[in-house]
C-alpha cells in the first residue's frame, strides 16, 4: 500500500524551461512534505518542503505548490539547468512524527 | 562540518551470513533515522532513534534486524541471517530536531547472494 505515489518515472526537459514533478498522497494524517534531490551513489539531499498551512512555498528557482484537497503536490524549477539532472523524492510526514514516507521518485534529466 | 557517515559502502555476502552496518550522525544530532530501498523501489523508513532510545522501530522488517545506538552516537544495524531479499541501499540520516533538516549519508549498497 504505497501512500505516497510519483506516477512518472522519468521526466526529460529542455535546459532552461521549466520541470514540473507531480506528487500524490492518499493518507490525510500526512501534515508535511518534503522535495529530496539524489544524485547517484549519494544520499538524499533536503530540496523544499510545505507545511499543510500553505499552498505555496518558493526558494529560488524551486517552488513546491500543494493542493490538500486534491492530495496533490508538485515540484516547480525554473529555468532548469544541467545541474538538476537527478533523481527526485517526494515524501510527506503527519505533523510531531518525524518519520517520511517517501514515493518511488522521479528521474529528472536536463537537455542542454 | 562533517556529515553522516556510513560504513561501509559496499557489502557483498551469502544468503545466511551476518552483516553489520554502521552509522556516524552529524555531532549533535539526537535523532537518528535508518531508511533501507530495495532497487527502483521508495525508500523505506526502518527506524528512528532519539539519543539512544528507540522512538519509533514501525518498519522494521522481521527480527532478523537488530539496531542499536550505544552512548546515543554512532548506530549499527545488523542482519543475521541474511535474505536474498535484504538487498537494497540501506541509509542512515540524523537531524537536530525538525522533519525538514534530515541530512542522509551515502548509503551501504548491500547484496546478498
Amino acid at each position: 500500500d504505497q501512500q505516497v505515489k510519483q506516477n512518472s518515472p522519468s521526466l526529460s526537459v529542455q535546459e532552461g524551461r521549466i520541470s514540473i514533478l507531480n506528487c500524490d498522497y492518499t493518507n490525510s494524517m500526512f501534515d508535511y512534505f518534503l522535495w529530496y534531490k539524489k544524485y547517484p551513489a549519494e544520499g538524499p539531499t533536503f530540496l523544499i518542503s510545505i507545511s499543510s498551512i500553505k499552498d505555496k512555498n518558493e526558494d529560488g528557482r524551486f517552488t513546491v505548490f500543494l493542493n490538500k484537497s486534491a492530495k496533490h503536490l508538485s515540484l516547480h524549477i525554473v529555468p532548469s539547468q544541467p545541474g538538476d539532472s537527478a533523481v527526485y523524492f517526494c515524501a510527506a510526514s503527519p505533523f510531531g512524527n518525524e518519520k517520511l514516507t517517501f514515493g518511488t521518485g522521479t528521474r529528472l534529466t536536463i537537455i542542454p | 562540518e562533517a556529515g553522516v557517515t556510513q560504513f561501509p559502502s559496499h557489502s557483498v555476502i551469502e544468503k545466511g551470513q551476518t552483516v553489520t552496518l554502521r552509522c556516524d550522525p552529524i555531532s549533535g544530532h539526537d535523532n537518528l533515522y535508518w531508511y533501507r530501498r530495495v532497487m527502483g523501489k521508495e525508500i523505506k523508513f526502518l527506524l528512528h532513534f532519539v539519543k539512544e532510545s528507540k522512538q519509533d522501530e514501525s518498519g522494521m522488517p522481521n527480527n532478523r534486524f537488530l539496531a542499536e545506538r550505544t552512548g546515543g552516537t554512532y548506530s549499527t544495524l545488523k542482519v543475521q541471517p541474511a535474505e536474498l531479499e535484504d538487498s537494497g541501499v540501506y541509509f542512515c540520516a540524523s537531524s537536530q530536531e525538525m522533519v525538514e533538516t534530515q541530512y542522509f549519508g551515502p548509503g551501504t549498497r548491500l547484496l546478498v547472494l
